[in-house]
């Protein structure tokens, strides 16, 4: 089953325009991470956040985390055409696993 | 120097038929996965191994077969392919509680 949600499923915007995506998941975890899949290819890690922090940026990222409501947010600002692509949230369970578990993924299309 | 790659890029074979896909990181990760993505681009994973040994095995049917030589290959081979075998197989690796790099994965349409 999947862990987590991903909301929106699909999500279009201007170019410049700030994109926001958001994941919720059910169990304890270690971390969670973001990543990227461009059409037809691998996927791409982009953060990742412990499950003792609360925010976190990389250049134009900007992820939270929320753990006593189990939920992550990524926020893409100032949005470009080549930000175009799925984004899936992953988490890595506090089970002492070693598994990633991802999200249901959201469909960004940034329109020039 | 591609991190971790895997072969072939597409698969297109007859159902019932036997394949096998490799895999291969150059990163000295000591963990690789084996994962699914479905046409709803649903990922699922499906095996996990550490140096060399099956951790997690998430009730794939025992069609598919994961091998690992040695901890930098994982591959997986499938028997009596069927149709709902179709999808996108990706591998991955990582170090424990860090990020996971994936292959550019495996199309493999069974017709």
């Amino acid at each position: 089953s999947q862990q987590g949600e991903e909301d929106p499923q699909a999500l279009s915007i201007q170019e410049g325009e700030n994109a926001t995506m958001n994941c919720s998941y059910k169990t304890s975890i270690n971390n969670l991470q973001w990543y990227r899949q461009n059409s037809g290819r691998g996927l791409v890690h982009l953060i990742l956040i412990r499950s003792n922090e609360r925010e976190k940026h990389s250049g134009r990222l900007r992820v939270t985390l929320d753990t006593s409501k189990k939920s992550s947010s990524l926020l893409i600002t100032a949005s470009r055409a080549a930000d175009t692509a799925s984004y899936f949230c992953a988490t890595d369970a506090d089970f002492g696993n070693e598994k990633l578990t991802f999200g249901t993924g959201t469909r960004l299309t940034i329109i020039p | 120097d591609t991190a971790v790659s895997q072969t072939p890029k597409y698969l297109v074979t007859q159902m019932g038929n036997d394949k096998s896909i490799k895999c291969e990181q150059n990163l000295g990760h000591d963990t690789m996965y084996w994962y699914k993505q479905d046409s709803k681009k649903f990922l699922k994973i499906m095996f996990s191994y550490n140096n060399k040994e099956l951790i997690i095995n998430e009730t794939v049917p025992n069609r598919f077969s994961p091998k690992s030589p040695d901890k930098a290959h994982l591959n997986l081979h499938i028997n009596s392919l069927e149709l709902g075998d179709s999808a996108v197989y990706f591998c991955a690796s990582s170090q424990v509680g860090r990020e996971a790099f994936f292959g550019q994965g495996t199309r493999l349409t069974v017709v």
